[in-house]
C-alpha cells in the first residue's frame, strides 16, 4: 500500500513567486492534514480536511496560503506570493476515522524562498 | 494553551538504552505519539499510546505514560547507530483534529 506522497520533494523559488504543493493521502483516508516546520521551530498544524471539507484551518498563517481538496482525494497547498519566512518543510498527513488516530505523514515538501 | 516540551539533545553509546522524555500540558489528550525523522526524510510514526494505558511495548521500544505528571517517555533498548534521528513527541489536541508537537530530541548514537 502506498503511503502519503508529496510533490515536489524540494522547491526553490524567488520571493513573490507562487508555489503549489501537492499531497496524495493514503487511499481511503478521509482525514488529510497539512503541517509545516520552519527553521528551528516546532512542527505546526496548518489545517485539517475531512473529505473535501475544511474541518479546522486555525493554523493557516495568513491569506497567502490556500489549501484545497476538491473531490476529497488529493490536496494542494498554494503559497502566493511566497515570502522568505515561508521557507521550511511542509508535511502532509492522513488518517482513517476509527483507526485509533494513527496519523501517517509524508516525506515532506522542502520549500526554500530566496 | 496546549504545549509539549522535550529536551533537545541526547547522546548515547551503541548498545546502551536511550530514554527520551516529554511533558505535555493538556490532561484531556486521548492519544500521545512518538515520531522519528531521519536526516532528509519525513516523519515516521514509531508508536502511539492511548491515554488509559500506562505502558506500551513494541520490540525495542517501550513507551511509559504518567498521566498524573503529564509525562511521556520513549525507551529504546540496545540503541543502534541507525537509531540516530530526531524524535518528536506529540499529543492530539482537545478537539481531536490536530497534533501538537514538541521541538524534537536529536538522538546521537556513537559506536
Amino acid at each position: 500500500e502506498a503511503g502519503v506522497t508529496q510533490f515536489p520533494s524540494h522547491s526553490v523559488i524567488e520571493k513573490g513567486q507562487t508555489v503549489t504543493l501537492r499531497c496524495d493521502p493514503i487511499s481511503g483516508h478521509d482525514n488529510l492534514y497539512w503541517y509545516r516546520r520552519v527553521m528551528g521551530k516546532e512542527i505546526k498544524f496548518l489545517l485539517h480536511f475531512v473529505k473535501e471539507s475544511k474541518q479546522d484551518e486555525s493554523g493557516m498563517p495568513n491569506n497567502r496560503f490556500l489549501a484545497e481538496r476538491t473531490g476529497g482525494t488529493y490536496s494542494t497547498l498554494k503559497v502566493q506570493p511566497a515570502e522568505l519566512e515561508d521557507s521550511g518543510v511542509y508535511f502532509c498527513a492522513s488518517s482513517h476515522p476509527g483507526s485509533g488516530n494513527t496519523i501517517y505523514f509524508g516525506e515532506g515538501s522542502w520549500l526554500t524562498v530566496v | 494553551g496546549e504545549d509539549v516540551e522535550q529536551s533537545l539533545f541526547l547522546s548515547v553509546r551503541e548498545g546502551d538504552s536511550s530514554v527520551i522524555n516529554c511533558t505535555y500540558t493538556d490532561s484531556s489528550s486521548t492519544y500521545l505519539y512518538w515520531y522519528k525523522q531521519e536526516p532528509g526524510a519525513g516523519l515516521q510514526l514509531l508508536t502511539y499510546i492511548f491515554s488509559n494505558m500506562d505502558m506500551k511495548q513494541d520490540q525495542r521500544l517501550t513507551v511509559l505514560l504518567n498521566k498524573k505528571d503529564k509525562h511521556l517517555s520513549l525507551r529504546i533498548a540496545d540503541t543502534q547507530t541507525g537509531d540516530s534521528a530526531i524524535y518528536f513527541c506529540a499529543e492530539l489536541n482537545q478537539a481531536g483534529t490536530a497534533l501538537i508537537f514538541g521541538k524534537g530530541t536529536t538522538l546521537s548514537v556513537s559506536s
